[in-house]
């Protein structure tokens, strides 16, 4: 049963426009949030995170919301560049007690 | 210098054989973990280790041992290897000084099993 889904395989936007990614998880316990990234032939790097005291977290043009109530999270990339392009991975965890469990990916294409 | 590394970087390896993955890290960071990458189906945890006399089995760990033999370093095993077996792994470290944790990965191991 996946506690953490992200529910589009893939997405694709315009260059300069907004990037907005999809996560949702089943799990109240969950109290810290990850997005990671990852370019083929790396291994997924750390993107920006969320505590659960928090709704919204900012870092340049990475922005992540938190909504407990509904259990969902987004990422949002303004404005969206060709480097951009990449899987994005949610990931959550309780306080360190249990591995990060990953969603399974959207792979974001941003178009020139 | 990377913080994480992985060997082999890619490796092809015949059904039945023996294979090891081998991970170092040089962050200091006491928890340890291997995934593998399928295609649609993201990362999944195979075994973790959060100091070096801790294993524990993740979602996937059927086919798959580990051994933590310092801080720095956890070796994942296929001790017969099948083609399904076919895919990225992935090993990542984090503090477990943190509560909410970070896990950083090394660049990944592309195994082909024949």
């Amino acid at each position: 049963d996946q506690q953490v889904k992200q529910n589009s395989p893939s997405l694709s936007v315009q260059e300069g426009r907004i990037s907005i990614l999809n996560c949702d998880y089943t799990n109240s316990m969950f109290d810290y949030f990850l997005w990671y990234k990852k370019y083929p032939a790396e291994g997924p790097t750390f993107l920006i995170s969320i505590s659960s005291i928090k709704d919204k977290n900012e870092d340049g043009r990475f922005t992540v919301f938190l909504n407990k109530s509904a259990k969902h999270l987004s990422l949002h990339i303004v404005p969206s560049q060709p480097g951009d392009s990449a899987v994005y991975f949610c990931a959550a965890s309780n306080s360190g007690n249990t591995p990060l469990v990953f969603g399974k990916g959207t792979r974001l294409s941003v178009i020139a | 210098d990377a913080d994480v590394t992985q060997t082999p970087r890619n490796r092809i390896t015949k059904t039945g054989k023996r294979i090891m993955l081998e991970c170092s890290q040089t962050k200091g960071h006491d928890r340890m973990y291997w995934y593998r990458q399928d295609p649609g189906l993201g990362l999944r945890l195979i075994y973790y280790s959060f100091d070096v006399k801790d294993i524990n089995k993740g979602e996937i760990s059927d086919g798959y041992s580990v051994s933590r033999q310092a801080q720095a370093k956890f070796s994942l095993s296929l001790e017969s290897a099948i083609p399904n077996q076919t895919a990225l792994y992935f090993c990542a470290t984090s503090d477990a000084v943190q509560l909410q944790e970070t896990q950083y990965f090394g660049p990944g191991t592309r195994l082909l099993v024949l």
